[in-house]
């Protein structure tokens, strides 16, 4: 089964909207990264958050190590920040293992 | 610019060519690593590498191979292609096991 779970799968905000997504891990995790990507592919890192929350700009991410999880919320939603959120995770620096994404599109 | 740069962008190629994928990162990291997005935005590692170490998912297929020249450059050949191996391909790198990914914009291959 999916180690990574990610939900919601896709998303749909109307500018000025917050929104909450969600990683779940199934297994013990090391660390743990959340990605944009872009529609054309290209990945772009948000936050590396063993653990703990971490603040840039309008997004926070909350990391609890122990419980196996982690959000990124998205507050006051703007029309560009529609794409893909990933997170990711990583046990003993084997690699990233990463989720299906939450597709995110925002409204005028 | 400091950053991880891949080439080419795009590329298109008949099943049975081999095909060479660039990656060099001037970031100064000691890792680069290959990952496959799959036609269902599934991004899975293929090879991690650093001048000490190959690590290769047991998954990957053994047309693959990582090359590299020194720290900076990481290429992905594929000897023989085939249509299944239509995906994007991201190279990244890291500068030690306790920090971040930085990944490149991709290589989108097309078998045809």
């Amino acid at each position: 089964g999916q180690q990574v779970q990610q939900s919601p799968a896709s998303l749909v905000l109307q500018e000025g909207e917050n929104a909450e997504l969600q990683c779940n891990f199934s297994t013990s995790l090391n660390s743990m990264q959340w990605f944009y990507q872009r529609p054309g592919g290209s990945l772009v890192s948000l936050f590396y958050n063993p653990s703990g929350t971490k603040q840039s700009g309008r997004l926070t991410s909350t990391t609890v190590i122990k419980e196996r999880r982690s959000s990124l919320h998205i507050s006051s939603s703007q029309t560009t920040d529609s794409g893909t959120y990933l997170c990711a995770m990583e046990r003993y620096a084997q690699g990233l293992t990463f989720g299906l994404g939450t597709r995110v599109s925002v409204f005028p | 610019e400091t950053a991880v740069f891949q080439t080419p962008n795009y590329h298109v190629t008949q099943v049975g060519n081999e095909v060479s994928f660039n990656c060099k990162q001037t970031l100064g990291h000691d890792t680069m690593y290959w990952y496959k997005q799959d036609s269902k935005k599934l991004l899975k590692i293929m090879f991690s590498y650093n001048n000490k170490q190959l690590i290769v998912n047991e998954t990957v297929p053994r047309r693959f191979s990582p090359q590299s020249s020194d720290k900076a450059h990481l290429n992905l050949r594929i000897k023989s292609v085939e249509p299944e191996d239509s995906a994007v391909y991201l190279c990244a790198s890291r500068r030690h096991s306790n920090s971040d990914y930085t990944f490149g914009s991709g290589t989108r291959l097309l078998v045809i």
